[in-house]
């Protein structure tokens, strides 16, 4: 699990405060993604990178703005955030984002929005 | 439209003994599919895949799968289960072909083993 790595492990934040996750994944890989994990409902994926440009963005709200300065870090800013989005936010990598490649994951960080 | 499922939300096994988790999926074509475990206050791990080839996949922690094209499942197993299997199981499937690319995840199974 050390190849990818999420900060911070938990976090608390107001409706209207700003904050950012980040992770790192230290296995060389191309592609990185960001899933929102709650309670009784499928994994959702939110954004996918590639080689630091983003491929996928599966309709999720502009509160949620992700960004990735090179193929090793990827952030997901926070703004203005609803009590609905309270949950555990993964990231993960793959050696490249076609369908064939596992993902490895970091072991998320669980938002509580209040 | 792709879909997995995972019939069961929770399985319970005594130790020692096997376990089955069970997946079946529909897909256009052909599939691509994924067994990862979540152990409590962590992230995924993946566990092993069926890509293409052998019917039986080997994966970690002595898990294996069977990919059956004609039941559409890919039932996840192990033949002795220890009380530190105890897990959240997902499958997870994905179009080989196709400009689909997304993978669809189950709701995931819950395992218990008991000592």
């Amino acid at each position: 699990e050390t190849g990818v790595t999420q900060t911070p492990r938990h976090l608390v934040m107001g409706m209207t405060n700003k904050k950012s996750l980040k992770c790192e994944q230290h296995l060389g890989h191309n592609a990185m993604y960001w899933y929102k994990q709650s309670a009784k409902k499928p994994l959702e994926l939110m954004f996918v990178y590639s080689l630091e440009e983003r491929v996928e963005n599966n309709s999720v709200p502009s509160r949620f703005s992700p960004e990735c300065p090179n193929s090793s870090h990827l952030f997901l800013h926070l703004h203005t955030l609803q009590p609905e989005d309270s949950a555990l936010y993964l990231c993960a990598s793959s050696q490249d984002h076609h369908r064939d490649y596992e993902q490895y994951f970091g072991p998320g960080t669980r938002l509580t929005v209040t | 439209a792709q879909s997995v499922a995972q019939p069961e939300d929770q399985v319970n096994v005594a130790e020692g003994n096997p376990l089955t988790v069970k997946c079946t999926y529909s897909v256009s074509g052909n599939p691509y599919l994924f067994w990862y475990v979540q152990y409590p206050n962590r992230g995924l791990q993946f566990l092993l895949k069926y890509i293409t080839g052998d019917n039986l996949v080997k994966g970690s922690y002595g898990f294996e799968a069977e990919f059956n094209k004609s039941q559409t499942s890919f039932h996840l197993k192990k033949p002795s289960a220890l009380v530190s299997d105890s897990a959240l199981y997902f499958c997870a499937v994905r179009e080989n072909a196709g400009n689909n690319r997304k993978l669809i995840w189950g709701l995931g199974t819950s395992l218990a083993v008991n000592p």
